[in-house]
């Protein structure tokens, strides 16, 4: 099963854009690249998901290398309420799913 | 109305008592799981089922049980408690594409 690693926390401040990578070096051929976003005492919400090269949709931004070793969540203008954990998920797909480990997560905290 | 429902939200309980959470979704997905959340820490994944006929153990699944009683309705059952099952337990439920869809979580004292 295919591990994440993934920074422990990270800071940054109102309206910057803040990029979290994510190492999956024994990635497996149909696993996907998801990413949650989880605050206290809530469950993960998702947020986006990837196979290859570079998904974007209303709220992130994906890119994903060539080798899909690594993977880099891009949030832009990050606001407070974006102060949470975020997971990296690698597995899933049409053979998956039950095979999403999550880790530690990376715990972003937005200053003003 | 959440697309994922866990009942009950909170519960406190003695050591040795039976316990049940359930949890029920409108997203007509056939695959659903349950995980469970310490402080501090990522999720573990306890049971999970493709479908109404199909249950699998996760990577901790000792002193849970699970029941598939419909697409819709997947429960979590701890046979009997004991404190370090104290958590917050999370149902979870996906399509075929993976992507996982939580409830707001049921959060279980055992004393």
């Amino acid at each position: 099963l295919a591990k994440t690693t993934q920074p422990i926390s990270m800071d940054s401040y109102e309206g910057q854009e803040v990029n979290i990578t994510c190492s999956h070096n024994n990635i497996a051929t149909n696993d996907y690249i998801t990413w949650y976003q989880q605050f206290p005492s809530q469950g993960p919400r998702f947020i986006i998901q990837g196979y290859k090269t570079k998904v974007t949709n209303e709220v992130a931004s994906l890119f994903i290398p060539a080798d899909r070793k690594s993977s880099t969540l891009s949030l832009p203008r990050v606001s407070l309420s974006d102060t949470a954990v975020y997971y990296c998920l690698v597995g899933g797909g049409l053979t998956g799913g039950f095979k999403t480990i999550f880790g530690a997560g990376t715990r972003l905290f937005v200053k003003a | 109305d959440a697309d994922v429902t866990q009942t009950p939200r909170n519960r406190i309980t003695k050591t040795g008592k039976r316990i049940m959470l359930e949890c029920s979704q409108t997203k007509g997905h056939d695959r659903m799981y349950w995980y469970r959340q310490d402080p501090g820490l990522g999720l573990r994944l306890i049971y999970y089922s493709f479908d109404v006929k199909d249950i699998n153990k996760g990577e901790i699944s000792d002193g849970y049980s699970v029941s598939r009683q419909a697409q819709a309705k997947f429960s979590l059952s701890l046979e009997s408690a004991i404190p370090n099952q104290t958590a917050l337990y999370f149902c979870a439920t996906s399509p075929v594409t993976g992507e996982l869809f939580f409830g707001e979580g049921s959060r279980l004292t055992v004393l």
